[in-house]
């Protein structure tokens, strides 16, 4: 597609309920990260594929989230037993190369409310 | 963790005016980017510039890179209504990730 599409665009869900968020990267964009940023904060860092090689997890806050990237495409990030703090927007970047040089383009974002 | 840290957290200006934002940060890097953000959701890219470079303009937006006081600094000349937005610097190392800041929200006054 012409950009980083995400869905939903907003979810609202019940505290302890799992939820799935999905990221279309950029057609060839072999790179793709995950952020969260709650309100009026920056981004935090969870989780970045880059082509075929194991994902850097570093940045997933608890065992309760993990995420996944099928064919080198398509990621989806899966927040299980969601809690109150875990409400933010989850932003999908993808890039051409993940190295120097290459700036990222963003998703939409998905708002995530737990109540 | 933080990487890369803005200053000031806020700032108003009047139309017309240049703005001025800076961020600061802690470890080598390969580069730095600028990115606005409006209304709290996507991110869009405005300019990156490498480890060896020194300054780069793109259009309005002029940026600066000291690497020895790890630091760059965000200009925007003649600002616009448009222009208010948050704006975060990120930073990438050799790891190819990259880490933002907590941004800087400026308001241009009409």
């Amino acid at each position: 597609g012409a950009g980083v599409s995400q869905s939903p665009s907003n979810k609202v869900t019940e505290k302890g309920k799992d939820v799935e968020l999905r990221c279309d990267p950029i057609s060839g964009h072999t790179a793709l990260y995950w952020y969260r940023q709650s309100l009026g904060q920056g981004l935090e860092f969870l989780i970045y594929f880059q082509g075929n090689s194991a994902p850097d997890k570093s940045g997933l806050p608890s065992d309760r989230f993990s995420a996944e990237r099928t064919g080198g495409s398509v990621s989806t990030l899966t927040i299980q037993r969601t809690q109150q703090e875990d409400s933010a927007v989850y932003l999908c970047a993808s890039s051409l190369a993940g190295g120097p040089g290459y700036g990222y383009t963003f998703g939409s974002g998905t708002r995530l409310t737990v109540v | 963790s933080q990487q890369g840290e803005e200053d000031p957290q806020a700032l108003s200006i009047q139309e017309g005016e240049n703005a001025t934002m800076n961020c600061s940060y802690k470890t080598s890097i390969n580069n730095l980017q600028w990115y606005r953000q409006n209304s709290g959701r996507g991110l869009v890219h405005l300019i990156l510039i490498r480890s060896n470079e020194r300054e780069k303009h793109s259009g309005r937006l002029r940026v600066t890179l000291d690497t020895s006081k790890k630091s760059s600094s965000l200009l925007i000349t003649a600002s616009r209504a448009a222009d208010t937005a948050s704006y975060f610097c990120a930073t990438s190392n050799r790891d190819d990730k990259i880490i933002f800041g907590k941004g800087t929200r400026l308001h241009i006054l009409p």
